[in-house]
């Protein structure tokens, strides 16, 4: 199994231009969850998806956007770069929600110039 | 919403000492208390949790402490080897889908 799986690992964008970053996991979870990392801030939650079609927001969702149309895939879309939004964005999955063993990818550097 | 707070933001241990992250919590429905390590470069890995039907819960060199009352838990790393350097995040979490991290601990193992 390869677990969960984000591309790229790294990008850099110019204000004002869209991209999507992607997660994929193969465990046949039904929760995944971005988190943007920024440091002395922890991992926060940015939108979540408890199955196939159903997506909510996180802590920190305005500039961001999801869709899930398969339980393995859940890709996160940023609309119009904004510098407030390099960070490092991880995606996780869990069998049963927030409240069980989250599954983490390895992470996207992303830069805003 | 949930807050929790994590301390120390730094902590420097000998080789074969202990270490104590503490975490506090706002939410007194929170329920499910995990902690995670991640290594550099890697997404974060739970390395323990636990419930708060119970107060403690041991792995090998590692144990949480859960208080209730005062809305507390702690990590204790024993015996600390420099493999144990990392960043450790505690969070926490009531029934539902949204978990709330703390801010992070940078561990660091002297030899």
């Amino acid at each position: 199994n390869a677990g969960v799986t984000q591309t790229p690992k790294f990008q850099v964008l110019k204000t004002g231009q869209s991209m999507t970053l992607q997660c994929a996991q193969d465990m046949n979870h039904e929760y995944m969850s971005w988190y943007r990392q920024d440091p002395g801030m922890g991992l926060r939650l940015i939108h979540y998806s408890v199955g196939a079609g159903i997506t909510d927001q996180g802590e920190v969702p305005n500039g961001y956007n999801v869709s899930r149309s398969t339980t393995e895939d859940f890709p996160l879309r940023l609309l119009s770069a904004a510098p407030s939004q390099t960070s490092v964005y991880f995606c996780a999955s869990s069998y049963g929600g927030a409240n069980s063993p989250l599954h983490f990818g390895n992470g996207t550097r992303l830069t805003v110039t | 919403g949930e807050n929790v707070e994590q301390h120390p933001s730094t902590l420097s241990v000998q080789e074969g000492d202990s270490a104590v992250i503490k975490c506090t919590y706002s939410d007194s429905a929170s329920n499910y208390f995990p902690w995670y390590k991640q290594e550099l470069g890697k997404g974060p890995q739970l390395i323990i949790d636990i419930r708060s039907n119970v107060g403690e819960k041991k792995d090998q060199r590692i144990a949480v402490t859960l208080n209730k009352t005062a809305k507390h838990f702690s990590l204790h790393i024993t015996e600390t080897q420099p493999e144990d350097s990392a960043v450790y995040f505690c969070a926490g979490g009531a029934a539902g889908n949204k978990l709330t991290f703390g801010g992070g601990t940078r561990v660091l193992v002297k030899p």
